[in-house]
């Protein structure tokens, strides 16, 4: 089971960019990385997908080392919306469900 | 927008009580799965549901079960409810089984007194 350890929480500002890490020091071969956004009493919402290297999409880009032991979203110029819970899962998209496992996620604040 | 709707947003129950929550899958979805969230943690993985069939659970006691309709809409029951039972309930279908991408409703509050 891919454990995955992120910081509790990060402040930063307007206009950042923001960089939040994930350590999985035991990813396995099939395990695709996924991060999610959540805010207040809303569901998570996902944000990035990858397996290697680099992936970029509208909203972040996701950052994966050769060796696949961590990984860092990464969301440019943030605003005072960016403002959640930002959850780091790592497992295999064919694997069981019963491995699903969020963690309690970073705590990102935003300030003016 | 997901998508997924859940029914009701809010509810309240006493202690020993019985609970059904609903949920409506996006189109063409065939897969859903239930989380529990308590207050400052992450979603707990419930159960899936992949065409009707259980796909999977997390450390959850028999007294949460599910079901899965042929139109993919689910339910998720929880029978002797107990305190610790009060959380966020939130529902995600996919549209492949185990850990596909998600979308998920914006949940139902559970209160148990």
């Amino acid at each position: 089971l891919a454990k995955t350890t992120q910081p509790i929480s990060m402040d930063s500002y307007e206009g950042q960019e923001v960089n939040i890490t994930c350590s999985h020091n035991n990813i396995a071969t099939n395990d695709y990385i996924t991060w999610y956004q959540q805010f207040p009493s809303q569901g998570p919402r996902f944000i990035i997908q990858g397996y290697k290297t680099k992936v970029t999409n509208e909203v972040a880009s996701l950052f994966i080392p050769a060796d696949r032991k961590s990984s860092t979203l990464s969301l440019p110029r943030v605003s005072l919306s960016d403002t959640a819970v930002y959850y780091c899962l790592v497992g295999d998209m064919r694997g069981s469900a019963s491995k699903i496992i969020f963690g309690s996620g970073t705590r990102l604040s935003i300030r003016p | 927008e997901t998508g997924v709707t859940q029914s009701p947003t809010h509810l309240i129950k006493t202690r020993g009580q019985q609970v059904t929550l609903r949920c409506s899958s996006q189109s063409g979805h065939n897969t859903v799965s239930w989380y529990q969230q308590a207050l400052g943690q992450g979603p707990q993985f419930i159960f899936q549901y992949y065409r009707e069939e259980e796909n999977g659970r997390g450390n959850f006691p028999p007294r949460f079960s599910g079901l899965q309709f042929p139109n993919y809409s689910s339910e998720l029951n929880v029978n002797a409810l107990e305190l610790d039972d009060s959380a966020l309930y939130l529902c995600a279908s996919s549209p492949r089984t185990g850990q596909d991408i998600q979308y998920f409703g914006a949940g139902t509050r559970l209160s148990v007194l």
